[in-house]
């Protein structure tokens, strides 16, 4: 079984919706999460980190559901720039390894 | 600060050749690694190290070496290229992560390489 994963999409929404990813992940004991962005053909940029209590930075929102083992983002008020491929990190609690889901793409639409 | 750089940023190999990847980071993080990127993988660790003079292998090791000789470089090998090696390959950096959220990694900008 995969460390984790995600729904590859295509999502395509129009301008102004409100998306939402979800990634699962499988070792219980991970420590930490992340969400990161990447546009085509460029490197995985942080967007994120994502906290037990859940947290906002703007328009996204990210959540942890620890008892399901799964971490969400939620893109409010969706724009243009926001079309990217959007990957899911999870670090377990030995702390050297990074798995990265294999990422949801995201297309908005004007 | 530069972050992290890699070179080249393009490559094209014959199979059988080797070759070098060349990563570096100048923000004094103890944790290096190196993926590749193929469409429908995501990104899958190579190798990794948690400071100079310790490497560890990640989930597709074969075919590659690492060393870490000093804390700012983490160069990867490729022993004699394959078509199967035909990718992108990024290195990351970060501080060691146990028991931290928060501190994520800052990738390079990313190495084409394409073997024919």
């Amino acid at each position: 079984r995969k460390e984790v994963e995600q729904d590859p999409g295509p999502f395509n929404v129009p301008e102004g919706a409100t998306v939402a990813f979800n990634c699962t992940y499988s070792n219980s004991a991970s420590q930490s999460f992340f969400w990161y962005r990447q546009d085509c053909r460029k490197e995985p940029k942080l967007l994120m980190s994502v906290y037990s209590s859940g947290n906002e930075d703007g328009r996204f929102t990210a959540q942890l559901n620890r008892a399901s083992q799964y971490i969400s983002l939620l893109i409010r008020d969706s724009k243009l720039s926001d079309s990217a491929t959007y990957l899911c990190v999870v670090i377990p609690n030995t702390g050297n390894q990074f798995y990265f889901g294999t990422g949801t793409s995201l297309t908005v639409i004007p | 600060n530069a972050g992290v750089t890699q070179t080249p940023k393009f490559q094209v190999l014959k199979t059988g050749q080797s070759m070098t990847l060349q990563c570096a980071q100048d923000m004094n993080h103890e944790y290096m690694s190196w993926y590749r990127q193929d469409p429908g993988m995501g990104l899958r660790l190579i190798h990794y190290s948690v400071g100079a003079g310790i490497t560890d292998q990640g989930e597709v090791p074969n075919g590659y070496n690492v060393s870490r000789s000093t804390t700012e470089d983490f160069p990867l090998r490729l022993l004699s290229a394959a078509p199967s090696q035909t990718s992108v390959y990024f290195c990351a950096s970060s501080f060691v992560t146990t028991g931290r959220s928060g501190y994520g990694y800052t990738f390079g900008s990313g190495t084409r390489l394409t073997v024919v």
